[in-house]
């Protein structure tokens, strides 16, 4: 069985850092993209980053580019959402997600398989 | 970016109503659409993928069609355990986007 499980969250001020980590179990994590998908407080999805399996490639949402760092450890089935410069428009629930292919940007049938149960980022001072 | 618009934004049902949520692309996507449903508290589950497989394990009343920039979500009789948000998501293009979502309520 997939498991995800996110930790590193909490509340930290604005300008400030965090890194989030996502333990993988169930799966290979080197044969899979993955990716972090966040989500305000009542408010929908939004992709926040990916990386391909090998970490050859990898990607941002504009609004986290020069600020947020996405890695990988597969040796450790680890996951990294290294994020700097906090704002508070950064609050959100971060998840650690699976893809179904290898590479975070591959266009077909990638869906996004498997989801951690998410951990809570709040920018406040 | 490819913009991912839903309707409606919530819609009121019953239990064994008919359900059909819409999701339109800003420009083409084939058929690389992506359906989730996600519960108060919990993470999104994938339901349906390029636009019409169910995933494994998902009940056979959900449905999805559509291809190009229209794509459709229906749940043909509606379960108690329906009732909860749907977001489309699009695979064509990064950033990968979804639709705002459609809350179902009784």
């Amino acid at each position: 069985e997939v498991q995800l499980v996110e930790s590193g969250g909490g509340l930290v001020q604005p300008g400030r850092s965090l890194r989030l980590s996502c333990a993988a179990s169930g799966f290979k994590l080197r044969d899979y993209a993955m990716h972090w998908v966040r989500q305000a407080p009542g408010k929908g999805l939004e992709w926040v980053a990916g990386i391909s399996w090998n970490s050859g490639s990898l990607g941002y949402v504009d609004s986290v580019k020069g600020r947020f760092t996405i890695s990988r450890d597969n040796a450790k089935n680890s996951l990294y959402l290294q994020m700097n410069s906090l704002r508070a428009e950064d609050t959100a629930f971060y998840y650690c997600v699976k893809d179904r292919g290898t590479y975070y940007d591959s266009s077909g049938l990638w869906p996004l398989d498997d989801w951690g149960q998410g951990t809570l980022v709040t920018v406040s001072s | 970016d490819i913009q991912m618009t839903q309707s409606p934004s919530s819609l009121s049902a019953s239990v064994g109503d008919r359900v059909t949520i819409t999701c339109r692309a800003s420009q083409t996507i084939d058929t690389y659409l992506n359906w989730y449903q996600q519960k108060p508290g919990k993470a999104p589950k994938l339901l349906i993928y390029g636009a019409s497989n169910l995933q494994s394990g998902v009940p056979s009343r959900f449905s999805g069609s559509g291809s190009g920039t229209e794509f459709t979500l229906t749940i043909s009789t509606l379960q108690p355990e329906d009732f909860a948000t749907y977001s489309c998501q699009q695979n064509y293009d990064t950033p990968r986007t979804f639709g705002l979502g459609t809350k179902v309520e009784v």
